[in-house]
């Protein structure tokens, strides 16, 4: 399977632990992009790599969350101190910067992993 | 605060019926993508739209761009239960998407 995988799928945790979450995207894909999903909501954008490089993390919604990208392949996002509203699902996407005979190259076709559900008790 | 405004929230229809949902903004978006997500799955792309009054078909779906890019709407005709799924118009670019709260589509036998 060549696809987006995330792990884990499902983690409960308790208020004020920390939480860590995998994405390893599309071997040839270099970027990469964390959301957050809540229930009867679209996915909101939180930052996004372009190999290891996070060119965006202004959208992280607090200094309690972090994102890496070490070698430009996989991604951790991490959640220190969780708190109840940290509740939601964690999607990850990945995209490529080649040019698309379908998609002009500012556009990009985001292709998402499963996401980890995330519930803080 | 979503910029993307999706209507109706949920829309259920009997297999065989024909729908449209609709996705605005008072923003201009250099291009539209349109996705469906099923329960427990990400998101699945569907279609990106990037010039004003574009319409493309896709089977049984239609998408349209507004002239002025600031809205879209997509009808699918003939429903099948397989069409059912949350439904979310995103806009922006490079990834950096801005997303609608999603029109549910429930299409029962």
């Amino acid at each position: 399977d060549t696809g987006v995988s995330q792990d884990p799928r499902h983690k409960i945790t308790k208020r004020g632990q920390n939480v860590t979450f995998r994405c390893d995207p599309i071997s040839e894909h270099n970027r990469l992009y964390w959301y957050r999903q809540t229930l009867g909501q679209g996915p909101e954008f939180l930052t996004y790599f372009q190999n290891e490089a996070q060119l965006e993390k202004s959208r992280l919604l607090s200094d309690r969350f972090s994102a890496e990208r070490p070698k430009g392949s996989f991604s951790t996002l991490e959640i220190q101190r969780t708190e109840q509203g940290d509740s939601a699902m964690y999607l990850c996407a990945s995209s490529s910067k080649r040019r698309d005979s379908q998609f002009l190259p500012n556009t990009g076709e985001l292709f998402f992993g499963e996401g980890s559900r995330l519930t803080v008790l | 605060t979503q910029l993307l405004e999706q209507s109706p929230q949920f829309l259920s229809i009997q297999e065989g019926e024909n729908l449209t949902v609709y996705c605005n903004s008072s923003s201009v978006f250099s291009s539209l993508q349109w996705y469906r997500q099923e329960p427990g799955e990400g998101p699945v792309l569907l279609v990106t739209v990037v010039t004003g009054g574009e319409v493309k078909k896709l089977k049984r779906l239609t998408f349209q761009f507004g002239d002025a890019r600031k809205d879209s709407s997509l009808h699918i005709t003939a429903a099948q239960p397989g069409d059912t799924g949350l439904y979310l118009c995103a806009g922006g670019s490079w990834g950096k998407f801005q997303f609608g709260a999603g029109t549910q589509v429930v299409v029962t036998p």
